[in-house]
């Protein structure tokens, strides 16, 4: 039973540039969270995605938006980086029936902007 | 969605020993979750307790709630150097589906 996977493991972005992150649910789930974490904080919530559409989204600005396919995979996409844009980006899958939204991470894509 | 406090914020003891964390919420929720981050890696979650239970167990790990105090506590029993991990807690409330996440307690096992 395969987890939650993501890609790539790391990305070197300079300011200004985009970024596009992927990430492939646990079997079996439909929907996929997205979470940046900062050195030395906890993961801070992105947005949500079901059904290929953003259901729920936390404090990101425009420049943070997403994907999900058909197939429940997803992709985080990120314009004009900042150097605060540095941090390691999680995704979290789970089940929209599942009763208490119990999440599953992946190992995460640890993205340093120059 | 409301944000757990984790308590203490570094917490280091040495192997064998137990190891007590806190959190403290503001507001009723549904369930309480708590996860481990090895550093650098993914959250795995560990136990979920739900809000009409006082205490869950699950291997070396115990999980209390009091619903009146608003808190929750993660013991882990007979520590290993394997448990050096950062440790967060994410109370669910109402339809909340994201998890928000506070700072975390760090703890340090030495072998």
């Amino acid at each position: 039973d395969a987890g939650v996977t993501q890609s790539p493991t790391h990305l070197i972005k300079t300011r200004g540039q985009q970024v596009t992150l992927r990430c492939s649910p646990k079997s079996g789930h439909d929907t996929v969270s997205w979470y940046q974490q900062a050195l030395g904080q906890g993961p801070q919530f992105i947005f949500q995605y079901y059904e290929e559409e953003e259901r729920q989204r936390g404090n990101f600005p425009d420049r943070f938006s997403g994907h999900q396919f058909p197939n429940y995979s997803s992709e985080l996409n990120v314009n004009a980086l900042l150097l605060g844009d540095s941090a390691l980006y999680l995704c979290a899958s789970s089940l929209v029936t599942g009763a208490y939204n119990e999440q599953f991470f992946g190992p995460g894509t640890r993205l340093t902007v120059l | 969605s409301q944000q757990g406090e984790e308590d203490p914020q570094a917490l280091s003891i040495q192997e064998g020993e137990n190891a007590t964390m806190n959190c403290s919420y503001k507001t009723s929720i549904n369930n309480l979750q708590w996860y481990r981050q090895n550093s650098g890696r993914g959250l795995v979650h560990l136990i979920l307790i739900r809000s009409n239970e006082r205490e869950k167990h699950s291997g070396r790990l115990r999980v209390t709630l009091d619903t009146s105090k608003k808190s929750s506590s993660l013991l882990i029993t007979a520590s290993r150097a394997a448990d050096t991990a950062s440790y967060f807690c994410a109370p669910l409330s109402g339809s909340a589906r994201q998890l928000t996440f506070g700072s975390g307690t760090q703890l340090t096992v030495l072998p």
